[in-house]
């Protein structure tokens, strides 16, 4: 069953403490995307790769980081420095940039 | 920003009629597409068009695009309660390593 799996579904965030959001994806595709969606709002792009061992960072960088080791694996860390990280995380991936994207069902972050 | 911009920001129909959204954007683009994203949820594709076409149709969708006005239009006919949702314009433009979504269009179909 092809497709982009994110985890987990809820993530809950102590003040100072780092998190990683999971994306996977058995699609075969280069590219890969996060997103961060606030209430009522469209997508800001945080971090994007086009292939493997490389990614750029969007809009909203800061305070995030990512890795690309695997083809397949895009994970997001949200480090202490983001101060507002409430809101909810998309991963997408693309055969290329620029091309119809795929998205995955999404993470909600909380800060407790 | 480089962002597309979604107009109405919301809509509110009856089942049964035509539900009508645009998306204006600033620069030259290579496509543009149209996502669907239900409350909560990841977003899904619906329909690419090309800068040299002026409409494309899937189904019960009706995608219109002038590059002269820098604009596009999603017209989903006959509308069904599972039609609401939010639905986002994104555009490749000319130079640009990805997509650019707008702010969306929320729409809900009434029963």
């Amino acid at each position: 069953d092809g497709g982009i799996t994110q985890s987990p579904k809820y993530l809950f965030r102590k003040e100072g403490q780092n998190v990683t959001l999971s994306c996977e994806q058995n699609l075969n595709h280069d590219a890969m995307y996060w997103y961060r969606q606030d209430p009522g709002q469209g997508l800001r792009l945080i971090y994007y790769s086009q292939i493997v061992n490389d990614f750029q960072k969007g809009d909203i960088a800061e305070g995030y980081s990512v890795s690309r080791e695997k083809k397949e694996s895009f994970p997001l860390t949200v480090t202490s420095a983001q101060k507002n990280p409430t809101a909810f995380y998309l991963c997408a991936s693309s055969p290329g940039l620029a091309e119809t994207q795929y998205f995955g069902p999404g993470t909600r972050l909380l800060v407790l | 920003s480089q962002q597309g911009e979604e107009d109405p920001q919301a809509l509110s129909i009856q089942e049964g009629e035509n539900a009508t959204m645009n998306c204006s954007y600033k620069t030259s683009i290579n496509n543009l597409q149209w996502y669907r994203q239900n409350s909560g949820r990841g977003l899904v594709h619906l329909i690419l068009i090309r800068s040299n076409e002026r409409e494309k149709h899937s189904g019960r969708l009706r995608v219109t695009l002038d590059t002269s006005k820098k604009s596009s239009s999603l017209l989903i006919t006959a509308s069904r309660a599972a039609d609401t949702a939010s639905y986002f314009c994104a555009t490749d433009w000319t130079g640009a390593n990805n997509l650019f979504f707008g702010t969306g269009t929320r729409l809900t179909v009434i029963p």
